[in-house]
């Protein structure tokens, strides 16, 4: 079946260490995104790929880096993790921009804690 | 800017019950697509069901369907015959077409099915 797989499902890190979080997808969607959710809350888009085009959002910190080294993998680091950087990281895949093209699919998801 | 809003934090449902989830939006743009993820405690986003503004018919998908008013600016999502299965946090999203558009989420309802 095509999916998105993330690793690993859990995470736990101490707090300044450099982590990277892996996405791959097997779907061949030509955008990958980054998320970040905390508790309770809606995902919060850190950035995304659209093939090899890189975007940022706005609001996303310098902490944060991607790299997509090709179609199938994405992959999320974070450079010096703090407390509030725990969360639940979700990656997510869509075949293109647009409406029904933008319809997202997410992996399981891998939580962070850092100590 | 476009805008989803789910006006239920929490909802309880007997099983076999159905439940009527509430999303509304608010954009300016005449093309947009209006979705619906599943996310169980297990923290995976499962896409539910889409529904395209142009669409005459409510999208629907197995025991989902999508109740689509586009004067009243709703999306509700309609889940028949409740399962325990469908406990789960619930969110709304809206994207716009025509080029790249962050997808807007809503802030979810978490819906309890009671045996």
């Amino acid at each position: 079946d095509a999916m998105v797989i993330q690793n690993p499902r859990y995470q736990v890190t101490q707090f300044g260490k450099p982590v990277t979080l892996s996405c791959s997808q097997t779907l061949n969607h030509n955008v990958m995104y980054w998320y970040q959710q905390k508790s309770s809350q809606a995902p919060k888009l850190l950035f995304h790929y659209y093939d090899k085009d890189f975007n940022n959002e706005a609001d996303t910190p310098d902490n944060f880096q991607s790299r997509r080294p090709n179609t199938s993998f994405c992959f999320l680091d974070i450079r010096s993790p703090g407390l509030g950087d725990a969360a639940m990281y979700l990656c997510a895949t869509s075949r293109d921009f647009g409406t029904s093209s933008q319809t997202q699919y997410f992996g399981p998801g891998t939580r962070l804690l850092v100590l | 800017a476009q805008k989803i809003t789910q006006t239920q934090p929490g909802m309880f449902v007997q099983e076999k019950e159905a439940v009527t989830l509430d999303c509304t939006y608010d954009t300016s743009d005449q093309s947009y697509g209006l979705f619906w993820y599943k996310q169980p405690s297990s923290g995976e986003m499962i896409f539910l069901i889409y529904q395209g503004s142009y669409d005459e018919q409510n999208a629907t998908e197995g025991r989902y369907s999508l109740n689509f008013q586009k004067a009243r600016k709703s999306a509700n999502l309609v889940i028949s015959a409740s399962q325990l299965g469908d406990s789960a946090m619930y969110f709304c999203a809206m994207s716009l077409s025509g080029g790249y558009q962050k997808v807007t989420f809503g802030t979810g309802t978490k819906l309890q099915v009671i045996p």
